[in-house]
């Protein structure tokens, strides 16, 4: 079953670095994943794609502070320089024979 | 760049139908390139996938709500529709479409709520 795996909350200082995990299930390291911020009271918004190789695609519009890698199953997102509109819940999004598959999310506290 | 906006009734009675739409902009239904999908968000919870439409009509659904959802498309009006029966309380939250695609994009999201 796909099934993918957030740790429920993160929290970074303003300024400093994060990275936030996303596990594949297994059987399904190889899939890509999308990365979707939240802010709060707010709708998602796009932020990249992550592929199995590393290699990542962000959307329209996204800083240059947020960046993707993977290794093996996992599926990260970075962002550099935190600032306080980068606490947000994160969600990662995966996809497979038709059926979209999301993570229980990240909550991100900037502090 | 894709829009999407969806639209419907902001309250349900429980046992009714649930139906919204949602109208892309930027981008047609017919095109290839997307999955179009609806996804929702119970208040304070995460997000759950609903199902979602490709450009051929085929439709996918979460099994959990598969026995209650109907997804969709009209390519005149560049628009796709969601339905879910017998509604209860539990089915009360933030409805998304959504696409996904070589980019995804997501529409603002429209509050139901089930309630007599």
């Amino acid at each position: 079953q796909l099934v993918l795996t957030q740790s429920p909350s993160a929290s970074a200082s303003l300024g400093a670095s994060v990275k936030l995990t996303c596990t594949l299930s297994s059987g399904h390291s190889s899939y890509a994943i999308a990365w979707h911020q939240q802010q709060p009271e707010k709708g998602p918004r796009y932020l990249m794609k992550v592929n199995g190789d590393g290699s990542h695609r962000k959307g329209d519009g996204i800083p240059n502070r947020f960046s993707g890698f993977s290794s093996g199953a996992e599926r990260y997102l970075t962002i550099s320089s935190l600032q306080s509109e980068d606490e947000a819940d994160y969600y990662c999004q995966t996809w497979g024979n038709g059926n979209w598959v999301f993570g229980g999310g990240t909550k991100l506290t900037v502090l | 760049q894709l829009q999407l906006q969806e639209s419907g009734p902001g309250l349900v009675k429980p046992s009714e139908t649930l139906s919204l739409t949602c109208t892309a902009s930027g981008g047609s239904i017919s095109s290839s390139s997307y999955y179009w999908g609806w996804i929702r968000q119970p208040p304070g919870k995460g997000l759950e996938w609903i199902g979602s439409i490709y450009y051929s009509g085929s439709t996918y659904y979460n099994p959990s709500l598969k026995s209650r959802v109907t997804i969709s498309g009209d390519t005149s009006k560049n628009q796709f529709s969601l339905k879910v029966t017998s509604v209860t309380a539990a089915d009360t939250a933030v409805y998304y479409c959504a696409t996904h695609g070589d980019s995804d994009y997501w529409g603002q999201g429209t509050l139901v709520t089930v309630s007599s």
